[in-house]
């Protein structure tokens, strides 16, 4: 079963607004990383965010993560048609397990 | 350049003819893991490898075989696909893998299989 869940599926915004993702997951993690893919390309490392944090910032990218209710959220601000791309979070288990998880992602449209 | 490489990039086979995707990383990094993404799945982990001669499954294994003999190397062998196999294939690596899942992983191009 999947870990992890994006929601929504498909966002479409226009260019300047802000984008927000969210991820689910079921189990206990340690940290949880977000991930960007452009069409069929391979994924490129975003943001970690450690089990401990709440909050993180990188750039245009803020991440939160509320263990309490097993979910993260991504925030892509003053958005541009560049950041068109789909994005995965992805969730290492706690406990020692090397296995990794990723959501089905979220295809962000930024219209120019 | 630090990379990951994965050949082929395309590939049209059919069923039953084995196969390998070869995977190499040049970052010295001791995990390496095989993903698969279909439509509406994401990415499924099919075997991942915390360093050589150190291999375990992911959550869809069925049908693939790895091996990590060198630490740079971990090929992917399909011996007898199946239409059922055809999806787009990631190698990724990173520094190390384990517990806290904080290193990042550096993914390849991708090699999207056809099985007919």
């Amino acid at each position: 079963s999947q870990q992890g869940e994006e929601d929504p599926q498909a966002l479409s915004i226009q260019e300047g607004e802000n984008a927000t993702m969210n991820c689910s997951y079921k189990t206990s993690i340690n940290n949880l990383q977000w991930y960007r893919q452009n069409s069929g390309r391979g994924l490129v490392h975003l943001i970690l965010i450690r089990s401990n944090e709440r909050e993180k910032h990188s750039g245009r990218l803020r991440v939160t993560l509320d263990t309490s209710k097993k979910s993260s959220s991504l925030l892509i601000t003053a958005s541009r048609a560049a950041d068109t791309a789909s994005y995965f979070c992805a969730t290492g288990l706690s406990g020692g397990y090397q296995k990794v998880t990723f959501g089905i992602g979220t295809k962000l449209q930024v219209i120019p | 350049e630090a990379q990951v490489t994965q050949n082929p990039r395309y590939l049209i086979t059919v069923t039953g003819k084995k196969l390998t995707v070869t995977c190499s990383q040049n970052m010295n990094h001791e995990y390496m893991s095989w993903y698969r993404q279909d439509p509406g799945l994401g990415l499924r982990q099919i075997y991942y490898s915390m360093n050589v001669e150190v291999t375990d499954k992911g959550d869809v294994p069925e049908g693939y075989k790895v091996s990590r003999k060198e630490k740079r190397n971990f090929p992917l062998i399909l011996e007898s696909p199946s239409p059922n196999q055809t999806s787009l294939y990631f190698c990724a690596s990173s520094l190390r893998g384990g517990r806290y899942f904080r290193n990042e992983q550096y993914f390849g191009p991708g090699t999207r299989l056809t099985v007919t």
